[in-house]
């Protein structure tokens, strides 16, 4: 247990179903990220809040919605989504200080297969 | 944000030899970290190395940095099966550079 935990462990939704995912942290932690990984490419940073705010959006298509209600919950909400967006979704946080370390601490990932 | 490229994308070893894997990167950093993945898991921080530090260690790991080559490396002596993972360099830069972008990593298999 990392103290960073995300529901649902594996999820198997159709392209015209809306879903959720689920990130929370224990840590008192003041940054949280979304992370997408799929086969054979490097981990792509999707989302950065930093003390509740987006602070980073890396081109992620409008089919994928987060949302930061306070700073140790994290959503990523899913609609009409396709194939190539399965992959494993890790959420992240981290203590973030101005010249300090900012170490993440991850979650165990949701695994998403989009039929 | 810059991302690290490992090398060599593989490795495999015998249980009991050291791993070495390597990490390049472009810009100037703040420190940069190293990361472990079982398959189909999340990441663990293994080991963090600031830049004015040329070398660190943690147990079995060893982490070299050198910064007028834009390098680093880690060692994992004496390795065993359970390092089997995929290893991740992340260099952090500072201020809106710090977020951490990951490479492929190298995936390293132990055989007992």
């Amino acid at each position: 247990e990392t103290g960073v935990t995300q529901t649902p462990r594996h999820l198997v939704m159709g392209m015209t179903n809306k879903k959720s995912l689920k990130c929370e942290q224990h840590l008192g932690h003041n940054a949280m990220y979304w992370y997408k990984q799929s086969a054979k490419k490097p981990l792509e940073l999707m989302f950065v809040y930093s003390l509740e705010e987006r602070v980073e959006n890396n081109s992620v298509p409008s089919r994928f919605s987060p949302e930061c209600p306070n700073s140790s919950h994290l959503f990523l909400h899913l609609h009409t989504l396709q194939p190539e967006d399965s992959a494993l979704y890790l959420c992240a946080s981290s203590q973030d200080v101005p010249g300090g370390a900012n170490v993440l601490t991850f979650g165990a990932g949701s695994r998403l297969t989009v039929l | 944000s810059q991302q690290g490229e490992e090398d060599p994308q593989a490795l495999s070893i015998q249980e009991g030899e050291n791993a070495t894997m390597n990490c390049s990167y472009k810009t100037s950093i703040n420190n940069l970290q190293w990361y472990r993945q079982n398959s189909g898991r999340g990441l663990v921080h293994l080991i963090l190395i600031r830049s004015n530090e040329r070398e660190k260690h943690s147990g079995r790991l060893r982490v070299t940095l050198d910064t007028s080559k834009k390098s680093s490396s880690l060692l994992i002596t004496a390795s065993r099966a359970a390092d089997t993972a995929s290893y991740f360099c992340a260099p952090r830069g500072g201020g809106s550079q710090g977020n951490l972008i990951f490479g492929k990593g190298t995936k390293l298999s132990v055989k007992p």
